[in-house]
């Protein structure tokens, strides 16, 4: 069974940058296809990016293209999210989640980890 | 982008009784091998979101049989056939047919 379990809330200066974690358990980060979806305070879903088993490669939404990159390291079964030039929109709790290739959705996600971004 | 939209916004609900939200996208999300990449979530108070539906009418794993979805091309429902008091939430719908992938606004299901 697959588990998620993300790092702990951070609270940055605007124009900092924020790494989050996201350890996978009970399968392997290469074998998955790890996204990453944020909600700021009371809003919706907003989608980052993620691996692309078809292409083989990270995608990004657009409107996070150039602040946000996505890494894993397979020594340690941990998905990485770091985002850029942080700036206090970016409030939001991040959560990282597993794109199921017999569901084609997310049907495993990480508790979530709240980033704060406040002057 | 496609985008996702839902009715209604917000949703009184008397346990025991039925009810239905409905999703629509702005293009089909009908993929060439014959399913619609359309999910739908349930986003309790103070948790993650949980995968209820996927590719429109499959419910996941663990997801009681009183949640049904249905629908094609670009129109969709999530129908609940006794709502539960466990079932309050913000229910989304979610297509997966193309990046960027893209979620409704959001259903908030409360009890009256």
């Amino acid at each position: 069974q697959v588990q998620l379990v993300q790092s702990g809330a951070e609270v940055k200066k605007p124009g900092a940058s924020v790494k989050v974690s996201c350890k996978v358990s009970g399968y392997t980060v290469s074998d998955l296809s790890v996204h990453w979806v944020r909600q700021a305070p009371e809003k919706g879903l907003e989608w980052m990016g993620g691996f692309d088993p078809e292409d083989g490669e990270i995608v990004y939404a657009q409107k996070f293209q150039g602040r946000v990159t996505m890494t894993e390291d397979t020594s340690t079964d941990t998905s990485y999210m770091e985002l850029s030039s942080l700036r206090s929109d970016d409030t939001a709790v991040y959560y990282c989640a597993v794109f199921g290739d017999g569901t084609d959705a997310f049907d495993i996600w990480g508790q979530g980890t709240m980033v704060t971004v406040s002057s | 982008d496609i985008v996702m939209t839902q009715s209604p916004l917000s949703l009184p609900v008397t346990p025991g009784e039925p009810a239905s939200i409905s999703c629509r996208s702005s293009q089909s999300l009908l993929h060439t091998n014959g399913y619609n990449f359309l999910h739908w979530y349930l986003q309790k108070p103070g948790q993650s979101p949980q995968l209820l539906i996927y590719v429109g009418s499959n419910r996941a794993s663990g997801v009681p049989d009183r949640f049904s979805g249905s629908g094609s091309g670009t129109h969709f429902t999530l129908k609940i056939s006794r709502v539960e008091a466990e079932d309050v939430g913000v229910y989304y719908c979610m297509q997966a047919l193309q990046t960027p992938f893209t979620f409704g606004p959001g259903t908030k299901v409360d009890i009256k």
